[in-house]
């Protein structure tokens, strides 16, 4: 079957840096990307690795290792506004074809001041 | 940028009745569209696959004639939710890309329909 794993709550403090990680095993690979959900919010994108390495927007910032089957997703200078649910989502089929993706759990990020 | 909007945001109804949920793009077309259900707490189920002009495609377990899909444009996608009971009570959002051979191009999501049926 098709898996993606990341851990289901992480506490971090106002200020501080948080790292969640996603490891998958899925038939396909052409991406990871990660997405934001407030409580009774719609999930919102942040990312997309589609190659090895590290992808840096602003804050936050999201790495890839394909050969480990691994990525993270980097928050810097946590706000309190950064408390939400983040889900990793590995898109298995093609580029030109359709947008499915395979969703982890979610992270419950819980921010302390 | 890309902008799904998803209406109603919230509705409520009574157990035998249907329900419709309408997912529009509104600045790009859309030849696929994905319906998923979100319960609390959990992550995302996709129900179906929507494609403009043809037959969804549900995923296993879902019920088809249950859960009605129609993509009649590239702008609109329909999910109708017949003889709801108390079971269907969920959070149910769209969501579509903006195509092309983008490999970087995100699913961009409505904010979702929270239905209620007693």
């Amino acid at each position: 079957g098709q898996s993606l794993e990341q851990p289901s709550e992480v506490t971090a403090v106002e200020g501080a840096i948080v790292q969640i990680n996603c490891t998958y095993q899925t038939s396909g690979f052409y991406g990871l990307s990660w997405y934001q959900q407030h409580d009774g919010g719609a999930p919102t994108f942040l990312s997309y690795n589609a190659l090895d390495g590290l992808e840096e927007t602003g804050r936050f910032s999201s790495f890839l290792s394909r050969s480990d089957s691994y990525g993270y997703l980097l928050l810097q200078e946590l706000q309190m506004k950064d408390s939400a649910s983040y889900f990793c989502a590995v898109r298995v089929l093609p580029w030109d074809s359709n947008y499915q993706l395979i969703w982890g759990a979610g992270t419950k990020l819980i921010i302390k001041p | 940028g890309a902008v799904v909007s998803q209406h109603p945001s919230w509705v409520i109804c009574k157990s035998g009745t249907s329900v419709k949920i309408e997912c529009r793009s509104l600045d790009f077309q859309a030849t696929t569209m994905f319906w998923y259900r979100q319960f609390p707490k959990q992550s995302l189920m996709l129900m179906a696959t929507s494609n403009e002009g043809s037959k969804a495609t549900y995923e296993q377990g879902v019920e088809k004639d249950k859960f009605l899909i129609n993509h009649a444009s590239l702008t609109l996608s329909t999910l109708t939710v017949t003889s709801a009971h108390p079971e269907d009570s969920s959070f149910y959002i769209c969501s579509a890309g903006e195509g092309g051979s983008s490999y970087n191009s995100p699913l961009h999501f409505g904010n979702g329909t929270r239905l209620t049926v007693t």
